[in-house]
């Protein structure tokens, strides 16, 4: 189906894992995001991609890696997961010039 | 990091009120002010973008307004109904970044 789709939906993590969460999109936006929710902070972008093997920090990028080696996927890895880790992971993609972000429906990720 | 910030944080009303409530925004580096609509357990969609000083847009009974010079969006809400009780989110569009407030979560109680 036609979209943007984030894999797994609920993850519970132990502290120093590593753990890799999926976004797929299938409309060949140039541009994805991923941001994390937190109370109180509303959504904070932790990386975004112009286009394929281009990737850039966003406001709270430390603890994580992206890789996007497909127009298509923009997976985020924890290398070592932390509890401040824990929190709702929303990825968006959006055209070329920003005209818009479409959401994902978000991974929920508790880091224990 | 651009500021971006909504008031007020949240807000309830009775069925059948009309509310509004604000974006502040950076007035430099713009390329565009989106708003959505977040409803619990869900993802985002996307109610308005605006690019011109001065835009207006409307759907239903919600509408927006868009001041670019003074950094600056409304949004506001005619007859509110529980079906439009969510978080409201704006965002601040560079060109290739998307800054979002924290939101104003409104509940519309019958």
């Amino acid at each position: 189906d036609a979209g943007i789709t984030q894999s797994p939906r609920y993850k519970i993590t132990e502290t120093g894992r590593q753990v890799t969460l999926m976004c797929h999109q299938t409309w060949s936006h140039s541009y994805m995001f991923w941001y994390r929710q937190d109370l109180g902070h509303g959504l904070r972008l932790i990386y975004y991609s112009a286009a394929a093997d281009i990737t850039d920090k966003g406001e709270v990028p430390d603890g994580y890696v992206v890789s996007r080696s497909k127009t298509e996927n923009f997976p985020l890895t924890l290398e070592s997961a932390t509890r401040s880790q824990t929190s709702v992971y929303f990825c968006a993609s959006g055209r070329q010039g920003g005209t818009e972000a479409f959401f994902g429906q978000g991974t929920r990720l508790t880091v224990v | 990091i651009l500021n971006v910030e909504q008031s007020p944080q949240s807000l309830h009303v009775q069925e059948g009120d009309s509310t509004n409530f604000t974006c502040s925004f950076p007035s430099s580096n713009f390329y565009a002010l989106h708003w959505y609509r977040w409803e619990t357990a869900k993802s985002p969609e996307a109610l308005f973008v605006m690019t011109l000083n001065g835009d207006e847009k409307k759907k239903g009974r919600i509408s927006a307004t868009l001041n670019t010079k003074e950094g600056y969006s409304y949004l506001y809400i005619k007859g509110s109904q529980p079906e439009d009780s969510a978080t409201y989110l704006c965002a601040f569009n560079t060109g290739n970044q998307f800054y979002f407030g924290t939101g104003t979560s409104l509940t519309v109680i019958p």
